[in-house]
């Protein structure tokens, strides 16, 4: 089980760019969910995702982020128009559900940087 | 929403000795409290988790103790080695809620 996939690992962006994370979740899970992580600081929650449908973005800015997991292929986060606040550790992670919808195992994440 | 403080945010304590990080949490609805240890440049991974029906939970040098009166809960690690040396968040979240809320994490450090 190679467990939760991300990639890029390490992505350089200039201001402006798009930026574009990968995930496919472990093998038997359907449910996505992307947090950000700044610089020594905690988790932070942005959206939740089954297959072709967002369940909860309450945490995603309302500009220039978004996210999808489709039928086919890995969940992507979508920063368009990046800005050097947006550094910072994307993590994926992905859970069974819908008993165990809470259980995450994480991905070992994207570290984005915006020049 | 919840909110989830954790305590202290940098711990260090020599190799054998105890440790202990403590979580509170605002939510009455919130009943999985995961614990997540972080090492540089790495993902969260989950290293022990409770129910709000129990109040105690054990695995092996890790237990967990919850209070759901007080809304808080506790990580403690006895017989602490330097490989115990990482940051560890607590969480909590609501039964197929589909998001944690986590604290801001605890740098431990183990000293040989």
């Amino acid at each position: 089980n190679a467990g939760v996939m991300q990639n890029p690992r390490h992505l350089v962006r200039r201001r402006g760019q798009e930026a574009r994370l990968r995930c496919s979740p472990m093998k038997g899970h359907s449910h996505v969910y992307w947090y950000r992580q700044l610089p020594e600081e905690g988790l932070k929650f942005m959206v939740y995702l089954q297959k072709e449908n967002i369940i909860d973005e309450s945490g995603m800015p309302k500009e220039r982020f978004s996210a999808e997991f489709p039928k086919e292929g890995p969940s992507i986060l979508r920063i368009q128009q990046v800005v050097r606040g947006d550094s910072a550790a994307y993590f994926c992670a992905s859970s069974r559900g819908p008993q165990e919808a809470n259980v995450l195992t994480f991905g070992a994440g994207s570290r984005l940087t915006v020049l | 929403g919840e909110n989830v403080e954790q305590h202290p945010s940098t711990l260090s304590v020599q190799e054998g000795d105890s440790a202990v990080i403590k979580c509170t949490y605002s939510d009455s609805a919130s009943n999985y409290f995961p614990w997540y240890k972080q090492e540089l440049g790495k993902g969260p991974q989950l290293i022990i988790d409770i129910r709000s029906n129990v109040g105690e939970k054990k695995d092996q040098r890790i237990a967990v103790t919850l209070n759901k009166t007080a809304k808080h809960f506790s990580l403690h690690i006895t017989e602490t080695q330097p490989e115990d040396s990482a940051v560890y968040f607590c969480a909590a979240s609501g039964t197929n809620a589909g998001k944690s809320t986590f604290g801001d994490g605890t740098t431990l450090t183990v000293k040989p």
